[in-house]
């Protein structure tokens, strides 16, 4: 089992839909966790972190459940700016951070 | 001001070479990352450096040499190179350990013919 896993997709969506990604993770010791975006031939760049209690930030939403060792990313209310690959982050302790392999989204007009 | 600035861009070299990958932030961070990114997109660990000492170092071929000169440095340097090692590199670098967020560099494309 990979240590983190993601639905690839791609997932292709009109705007204004919302669309939710998951992510499972293998270790139940992992401490901290995030959802990075990836936009074509660029560089990841932190989209959000993801806290115990749920965090919102905007349209976007981040929740963590640890009992079933899944990350979730909600995005509502889509729009064609979006359209990226969406990188579930999982800090395992000390320096070690492991990336999922990314959840590709298109937004269509 | 780029914060993470890894050069070059591009690299086309033919199998056997020896080539560099230079890496600098501006940022003050004490940890550094190389990741490799291959043609399915999943990013992988190498190395990590915090305060220039290897923290991490991933099952990466001994062809892959890592160079910390300081904190706001890492370069990796890659032997022999084979057509396997095609990929894009991405050099980050975040503040201490757990928790932080780690910035990217643009990420250097190397393709080996």
């Amino acid at each position: 089992r990979k240590e983190v896993e993601q639905d690839p997709g791609p997932f292709n969506v009109p705007e204004g839909a919302t669309v939710a990604f998951n992510c499972t993770y293998s270790n139940s010791a992992s401490q901290s966790f995030f959802w990075y975006r990836q936009d074509c031939r660029k560089e990841p760049k932190l989209l959000m972190s993801v806290y115990s209690s749920g965090n919102e930030d905007g349209r976007f939403t981040a929740q963590l459940n640890r009992a079933s060792q899944y990350i979730s990313l909600l995005i509502r209310d889509s729009k064609l700016s979006d359209s990226a690959t969406y990188l579930c982050v999982v800090h395992t302790g000390g320096f070690k951070t492991i990336f999922g392999a990314g959840t590709r989204l298109f937004v269509k007009a | 001001d780029t914060a993470v600035s890894q050069t070059p861009k591009y690299l086309v070299t033919q199998m056997g070479n020896d080539k560099s990958i230079k890496c600098e932030q501006n940022l003050g961070h004490d940890t550094m990352y190389w990741y490799k990114q291959d043609s399915k997109k999943f990013l992988k660990i190498m190395f990590s450096y915090n305060n220039k000492e290897l923290i991490i170092n991933e099952t990466v071929p001994n062809r892959f040499s890592p160079k910390s000169p300081d904190k706001a440095h890492l370069n990796l340097h890659i032997n022999s190179l084979e057509l396997g090692d095609s990929a894009v590199y991405f050099c980050a670098s975040s503040l201490g350990q757990v928790g932080n967020e780690a910035f990217f560099g643009q990420g250097t494309r190397l393709t080996v013919v």
